[in-house]
C-alpha cells in the first residue's frame, strides 16, 4: 500500500533562516504530489502541487518543493522563514488514474524562533 | 466564489449521543471529502462522495457515516459518540478528487467536544 512519510513532527527555526520540511512516498508509479498548510485555527489549504513536467514547484509566497523520482521524494524548502510561516504542512500523495484515494503524511509543524 | 463552509463550527456534546455536521462545497465541486484530524492521530480520511455516491471510505467504524445530496451538500453522522470521537472534523470539496490534477478545498472544520 501507498504511503507518505513526513519524518519531522516539529521543525523549530529561527526567522530568517532557510527551512526544509521533508517528504517521503512510497510509490514505484506515477504520482501526483502536493504540500497543503494549515495556519493555526484554519483548515488546509494547497501550497503548491507537482503534476508533470518541470521538477521544481514554486509557490507565491517564496516556498519550493522538488520532485526527485530516484529518491520518492518531494522536499519542502524556504530560502529565508517569516514569523507568518508558523503554520502545520502536510504532505499528500496520489497515484495517477481514477479510483486512487489522496494519501496524506502525518504532518509537520514548522515552529519559527524570534 | 464563496468557500467551503461547514456548520456548526463548534459543538459539545455528551458520550452516547449522536451529531450531524453539514458542508457546503464550493459551488460547482461535486466530490466532497470528509476527514478527522487529531493531535494524536493527525489527518484521517473518513469518506469520499461524489454526485450523491460513496466513492471512498477511510477505517472507521460503522458509526460514522455520511451521506451527499443532489446540490452537493453533503452531512456526516456519528452515533452514539465516544470521548474519542472529539476531534476537528474537516470537510474538502473538489471538482472531482479521482483526476488528481484538482486540487482539495477545505472548510475551516467542526470542533467536536464530547464529555
Amino acid at each position: 500500500a501507498q504511503s507518505v512519510t513526513q519524518l519531522d513532527s516539529q521543525v523549530p527555526v529561527f526567522e530568517e533562516a532557510p527551512v526544509e520540511l521533508r517528504c517521503n512516498y512510497s510509490s514505484s508509479v506515477s504520482v501526483y504530489l502536493f504540500w497543503y498548510v494549515q495556519y493555526p485555527n484554519q483548515g488546509l489549504q494547497l501550497l503548491l502541487k507537482y503534476l508533470s513536467g518541470s521538477t521544481l514547484v514554486e509557490s507565491i509566497n517564496g516556498f519550493e518543493a522538488e520532485f526527485n523520482k530516484s529518491q520518492t521524494s518531494f522536499h519542502l524548502r524556504k530560502p529565508s522563514v517569516h514569523i507568518s510561516d508558523t503554520a502545520e504542512y502536510f504532505c499528500a500523495v496520489k497515484r495517477r488514474g481514477s479510483n486512487y484515494q489522496l494519501i496524506w503524511g502525518a504532518g509537520t509543524k514548522l515552529i519559527i524562533k524570534p | 466564489k464563496a468557500g467551503v463552509t461547514q456548520t456548526p463550527r463548534y459543538l459539545i456534546k455528551t458520550r452516547g449521543q449522536q451529531v450531524t455536521l453539514s458542508c457546503s462545497p464550493i459551488s460547482g465541486h461535486r466530490s466532497v471529502s470528509w476527514y478527522q484530524q487529531t493531535p494524536g492521530q493527525g489527518l484521517q480520511f473518513l469518506f469520499e462522495y461524489f454526485s450523491e455516491t460513496q466513492r471512498n471510505k477511510g477505517n472507521f467504524p460503522g458509526r460514522f457515516s455520511g451521506r451527499q445530496f443532489s446540490n452537493s451538500r453533503s452531512e456526516m453522522n456519528v452515533s452514539t459518540l465516544e470521548l474519542g470521537d472529539s476531534a476537528l472534523y474537516l470537510c474538502a470539496s473538489s471538482l472531482d478528487l479521482w483526476d488528481g490534477a484538482y486540487e482539495q478545498y477545505f472548510g475551516p472544520g467542526t470542533r467536536l467536544t464530547v464529555t
